[in-house]
């Protein structure tokens, strides 16, 4: 069966600094990632996704994402965060079905950002 | 933008009455979904549409039943609502990308609390 862990429930950085959210999958075939952020009261916006090739993914707001294979990771990362990065961000793990791309969340990284 | 609407945002209802959520779609994606949000679960799958009078169960099926009669439109029933099933509902579509799989891309989100 299919799993992502997001080890962090929450995490709080100063305006910026770097950022890194950690995530790791466990998937039998060849996993498709997506990283969502989520603000309060909103639905989920997709920041960015890997199906395959470059394991270096660039996504919306600046973020970026490294596959790692070899440990089963995905992480999301961003150079200098601003303070409107504070939000919740959820990874997902999917894969070619054939039908509808069934995703597993994990449950999510909330980020604060102080001033 | 991905078209997607909920209705109703809000509701209250009280425990043993049926609920019936809605989420429309203006671009004829083939692919829907239901997914509900609790805290410390991320988002789970609860009921998904492949096509019209098409669907199958999720992770969290049980209590629920959904129906697709029309490609934008996909419901999801709480035949007797309870407790427990007091969360916030999202509604996704799917549209292929390039690498053979789906993004999904998610609605507002509908809030729904059974007293």
């Amino acid at each position: 069966a299919q799993s992502v862990t997001q080890p962090d429930i929450h995490i709080t950085v100063s305006e910026g600094a770097s950022l890194e959210l950690r995530c790791n999958y466990s998937y039998g075939a060849t996993p498709y990632l997506f990283w969502y952020v989520q603000s309060p009261g909103q639905g989920l916006q997709l920041l960015l996704k890997y199906f395959s090739g470059d394991t270096l993914v660039q996504g919306i707001k600046g973020f970026e994402a490294e596959f790692k294979r070899s440990q089963s990771s995905f992480n999301l990362r961003k150079p200098s965060v601003h303070w409107s990065d504070a939000a919740e961000y959820f990874c997902a793990v999917g894969g070619l079905t054939g039908t509808a791309s069934k995703l597993t969340f994990g449950t999510g990284t909330r980020l604060q950002v102080t001033l | 933008d991905a078209g997607i609407t909920q209705s109703p945002r809000h509701k209250v209802t009280e425990t043993g009455t049926p609920v019936t959520l809605r989420c429309h779609q203006t671009e004829n994606h083939r692919y829907m979904y239901w997914y509900r949000q609790d805290p410390g679960h991320g988002l789970r799958l609860i009921h998904y549409s492949y096509g019209v009078k098409d669907t199958d169960k999720g992770e969290v099926s049980d209590g629920y039943s959904v129906s697709r009669s029309k490609t934008e439109d996909f419901l999801l029933t709480l035949e007797s609502a309870t407790s427990s099933q007091t969360s916030v509902y999202f509604c996704a579509i799917s549209e292929p990308s390039s690498g053979g799989t789906e993004t999904q891309y998610f609605g507002p989100g509908t809030r729904l609390l059974v007293l």
